[in-house]
C-alpha cells in the first residue's frame, strides 16, 4: 500500500532553537500533505497544509516545504517554545486502500521536546 | 462548541465481548472516519463515510463495523473483542473528504482488551 516515512520518532531540542521533522511519500499522485500536533490526552489537530502547487507555505514560527519530484516535505519550527512540545504527524493524501476516494495516510509521528 | 464527541473515554473489554464507541459532531460535516492509535505506527484509518447511508473500509477494517444513518453520528462497532484491538481510537470529521480539508479529531476512547 500507500507509505509515509516520518524522521526522527524524537526530537529534543533547546528552547529557542529551531526543530526539523521530515516525511517522505510513495503515491506520485499525491497532493495535499497536512501537518497535525497531538498534545497529551488529546486529539491531533491540524496545524499547517501545503498542496502539490507550492512548494513552501508559511505561518509564523512554522513553515512546510514540498519537493515533489523527491518525494518528500518537512516541518520547520523556528524560536521554539516549551508549548510546542508535542507529538507531530505528517500525513499524505493517497489512494484508498478500496481503490475509491484519496484519504490520508499518517507518519507514524515525531515526538518533539523542548527543553527550557 | 462541542465539535466531535467520543464515548468513552476508556473501556476495558475481556476477549470475545462486544462494544459500541460511539462518535458525534455537531458540525454539519458529511466526512466522518475511524482512526486507530498504536505506539510507533500513527493513526491508521479504519472506516469511512462520506454521508449518511454510505460508509467504506480503511487500512485496517477487520474486526470492525460502522453505520451512517444520521449526518451526525458515526459508531464502530466491535463485534467480538481480541487483544489486538488494544489501542487509542480516534474519530475525525471534516467538511470537504479526508484528502482536501482539515479533520477535526476527538479526544480519543482508550480501549484496552484482556
Amino acid at each position: 500500500g500507500e507509505n509515509v516515512e516520518q524522521h526522527p520518532s524524537t526530537l529534543s531540542v533547546q528552547e529557542g532553537d529551531s526543530a526539523v521533522i521530515k516525511c517522505t511519500y510513495s503515491d506520485s499522485a499525491s497532493n495535499y500533505f497536512p501537518w497535525y500536533k497531538q498534545e497529551l490526552g488529546k486529539g491531533p489537530q491540524l496545524i499547517i497544509d501545503i498542496r502539490s502547487n507550492v512548494g513552501e507555505k508559511k505561518d509564523q514560527r512554522i513553515a512546510v516545504t514540498l519537493n515533489k519530484t523527491a518525494k518528500h516535505f518537512s516541518l520547520h519550527i523556528t524560536e521554539t517554545q516549551p508549548e510546542d512540545s508535542a507529538v507531530y504527524f505528517c500525513a499524505a493524501s493517497t489512494r484508498g486502500s478500496s481503490g475509491s476516494a484519496r484519504q490520508l495516510t499518517f507518519g507514524s509521528g515525531t515526538q518533539l521536546t523542548v527543553l527550557p | 462548541n462541542a465539535g466531535v464527541t467520543q464515548t468513552p473515554k476508556f473501556q476495558v473489554l475481556k476477549t470475545g465481548q462486544s462494544m459500541t464507541l460511539q462518535c458525534a459532531q455537531d458540525m454539519n460535516h458529511e466526512y466522518m472516519s475511524w482512526y486507530r492509535q498504536d505506539p510507533g505506527m500513527g493513526l491508521r484509518l479504519i472506516h469511512y463515510s462520506v454521508g449518511a447511508g454510505i460508509t467504506d473500509q480503511g487500512e485496517v477494517p477487520n474486526g470492525y463495523n460502522v453505520s451512517r444513518s444520521t449526518t451526525e453520528d458515526f459508531p464502530l462497532r466491535l463485534l467480538s473483542a481480541a487483544p489486538s484491538q488494544t489501542s487509542v481510537y480516534f474519530c475525525a470529521s471534516s467538511s470537504g473528504g479526508a484528502s482536501t480539508g482539515e479533520l477535526f479529531f476527538g479526544e480519543g476512547s482508550r480501549l484496552t482488551v484482556l
